[in-house]
């Protein structure tokens, strides 16, 4: 069975540009969670997708943004990139909403 | 509300030693209890879990954690460290048996010395 799976793996930009981060969940999977993992933060919890629709979001500003599509998988865009948006970001699928979450190799943004 | 601690943001251990990595909790509900691990370059693999039946946990690779109510401990424990260990391992709580709101600790990176 195949894992979460996330693209690209690292991805470079510069300060005030666009970024765009996808997930495809493991098969069957309906519940798309992700989180940044910046250095010596642990994991923040970014966003919720379930069934296509956002169901909670954390602590960040509205420029973190995103959307599941129909088939579960889902992007994540951060606008305005500032140089405090490095970090891994992480994308995990669950069966359903409260359930353990598997997790992707993710995606290493780099803002210069 | 709920969070979660971990002692030590690193420890090093010698390969063959006892690794011990500290866990504490604060919950207002029954919590459900999880270790995570993160070779580098990989996300997290769920090392075990700990859900309201048996106290002591077993998970993979020899790993086991022992849940103590009065204590608010989850720590992580193998007898005999191996160098495929050297990891980052992350303690998580949550409400429910995943999900959204499950909080984790800022991680410790485990060293293993040959």
């Amino acid at each position: 069975e195949a894992g979460v799976t996330q693209s690209p793996t690292h991805l470079i930009k510069t300060r005030g540009q666009q970024a765009t981060l996808r997930c495809s969940p493991i098969s069957g999977h309906t519940s798309v969670y992700w989180y940044q993992q910046a250095l010596g933060l642990g994991l923040q919890f970014l966003l919720w997708y379930d069934e296509g629709e956002e169901r909670n979001r954390g602590n960040f500003p509205p420029r973190f943004s995103g959307r599941q599509f129909p088939n579960y998988s889902s992007e994540l865009n951060v606008n305005a990139l500032e140089l405090e948006d490095s970090a891994l970001y992480l994308c995990a699928s669950s069966p359903q909403s409260y359930n353990e979450q598997f997790f992707g190799p993710g995606t290493r943004l780099t803002v210069l | 509300a709920q969070s979660v601690t971990q002692l030590g943001s690193h420890v090093s251990v010698s390969e063959g030693a006892l690794v011990l990595l500290r866990c504490n909790y604060s919950s207002s509900v029954p919590p459900y209890l999880f270790w995570y691990v993160q070779y580098p370059n990989q996300g997290l693999q769920l090392l075990l879990k700990y859900t309201s039946a048996a106290t002591l946990v077993k998970g993979i690779n020899g790993f086991e954690a022992e849940f103590k109510k009065s204590e608010t401990s989850f720590h992580l424990t193998k007898p005999s460290a191996h160098m495929s260990d050297a990891a980052e391992y992350f303690c998580a709580v949550s409400p429910y048996t995943g999900g959204f709101k499950t909080i984790f600790g800022a991680g410790t990176r485990l060293f293993v010395k040959a």
